[in-house]
């Protein structure tokens, strides 16, 4: 099982760029998130989705857009890139809810200048 | 106001020492407290999970203590190596699907 995977791994973005950060999964987990992680910060939860066709907004979700058509996929959209946008932007799942191990991807490093 | 606080910021321990990280936490309604290492570049990665009746809880070397009427926690740990220099991260979730992360701290495991 390759886990959780992520690309890009880094990625540069122009102001009022668009790009999507990929997450995919092959361990057949329901709960998929997402997190970012500012220097010095505590991560912050973006979106989750607790299965296919269901998303909700974590704590920061504003300038961002999740979809989750497949188990699989968890796709992670900026449509209109910020400078505050710029992050480590974590994917994560668990089987189940709360009370389950998270398993995390390497990250996606991002600057939008 | 949700908080999670870690202490000390930073550490360093020489190899073969233990130690003990703190974690302090305001967040209500109390679901569980996770504990993550972290490796610089990589994501974070689990050592403990803790619900509110578990007191203690060890992974090999780790061991997680849980204080849920002084809403405290510690992680230490024994006999340190060099792979344990990493970020540590005290998780608190609530109900909801909602979770506090500490800032962390940073060990350093030196020869």
């Amino acid at each position: 099982n390759a886990g959780v995977t992520q690309t890009p791994k880094f990625r540069i973005l122009k102001i009022g760029q668009s790009m999507t950060l990929q997450c995919t999964q092959d361990m057949n987990h329901n709960y998929m998130y997402w997190y970012r992680q500012d220097p010095g910060m505590g991560l912050k939860l973006i979106y989750y989705s607790v299965g296919a066709g269901i998303t909700d907004k974590g704590e920061v979700p504003n300038g961002y857009n999740v979809s989750r058509s497949t188990t699989e996929d968890f796709p992670l959209r900026l449509e209109l890139a910020a400078p505050s946008q710029t992050s480590v932007y974590f994917c994560a799942s668990s089987p189940q809810g709360i009370s389950y191990e998270q398993y995390f991807g390497p990250g996606t490093r991002l600057t939008v200048t | 106001k949700n908080q999670v606080e870690q202490s000390p910021q930073s550490l360093i321990i020489l190899e073969g020492k233990n130690c003990t990280l703190q974690c302090n936490y305001t967040v209500s309604p109390f679901s569980n407290l996770r504990w993550y290492k972290q490796d610089t570049g990589r994501g974070p990665v689990s050592l403990t999970i803790m619900t509110f009746s578990e007191n203690t809880k060890s992974n090999g070397r780790y061991t997680a203590t849980l204080d849920a009427d002084t809403k405290q926690s510690s992680l230490h740990i024994t006999a340190s190596q060099l792979s344990d220099s990493a970020s540590y991260i005290c998780v608190v979730s609530v109900t909801g699907n909602q979770f506090y992360f500490g800032t962390g701290t940073s060990l350093t495991v030196i020869p």
